[in-house]
């Protein structure tokens, strides 16, 4: 495989559920994002990692949690979410530093999250 | 206050003129700007980025970069029906280190 997958492609969970969002990279790059993505909003940022590490946690809730083992995954671990929730969540990947200005980010299918 | 302002469209242009896309930032620090295109239900794809200022050229595709006026905007040139998407502009760098900052984007429809 190439690029950036993201599994489920579709998730359908009640509030109480705990789930989980997987994002793999075959890019060889050492950034990665979680991004959500609601109709008529902008694409805002969650979460980034930068060589494994956070750098940046963007006032998300914390029934959200992200979780990055190496540099090729990510997940997001989700818990007692709210119908706002429902949206697509997409994972991004860049090369060298997280941010760095040059580096272009490379996007997931994402996951549509549905909250009943 | 949104530091990436995109028309929402929809813009319509007939095959085989030329798509304007227009897009203003605030951040005067930005250093770099993308254009993705999304397709409905598919994930931004990156089709240009430009950090220095003037024109950037591939195939049918002009990036433009004015930083004096915090203006980016991207052409198509010979627009095909497959074109129509939405294009969404991001900039990066500046008071936002570490994060693309993306603007609502515009639909774009291209019609026979």
């Amino acid at each position: 495989e190439t690029g950036v997958t993201q599994t489920p492609r579709h998730l359908v969970m009640g509030m109480t559920n705990k789930k989980s969002l997987k994002c793999e990279q075959h890019l060889g790059h050492n950034a990665m994002y979680w991004y959500k993505q609601s109709a008529k909003k902008p694409l805002e940022l969650m979460f980034v990692y930068s060589l494994e590490e956070r750098v940046e946690n963007n006032s998300v809730p914390s029934r959200f949690s992200p979780e990055c083992p190496n540099s090729s995954h990510l997940f997001l671990h989700l818990h007692t979410l709210q119908p706002e929730d429902s949206a697509l969540y997409l994972c991004a990947s860049s090369q060298g530093v997280a941010g760095a200005f040059d580096q272009p980010q490379h996007f997931g299918d994402g996951t549509r999250l549905s909250i009943l | 206050q949104k530091e990436v302002e995109q028309n929402s469209g929809p813009l319509s242009v007939p095959e085989g003129a030329i798509a304007s896309l227009n897009c203003t930032y605030s951040d005067r620090g930005s250093q770099s700007f993308f254009w993705y295109r999304q397709y409905s239900g598919k994930s931004p794809e990156l089709i240009m980025f430009i950090y220095s200022n003037g024109d950037k050229e591939d195939g049918r595709f002009t990036a433009q970069l004015n930083k004096a006026s915090q203006y980016v905007s991207l052409l198509i040139r010979d627009s095909q029906p497959s074109d129509s998407a939405t294009y969404l502009c991001a900039s990066a760098g500046g008071t936002s280190y570490g994060k693309l900052t993306f603007g609502q984007g515009t639909i774009l429809t291209v019609h026979p």
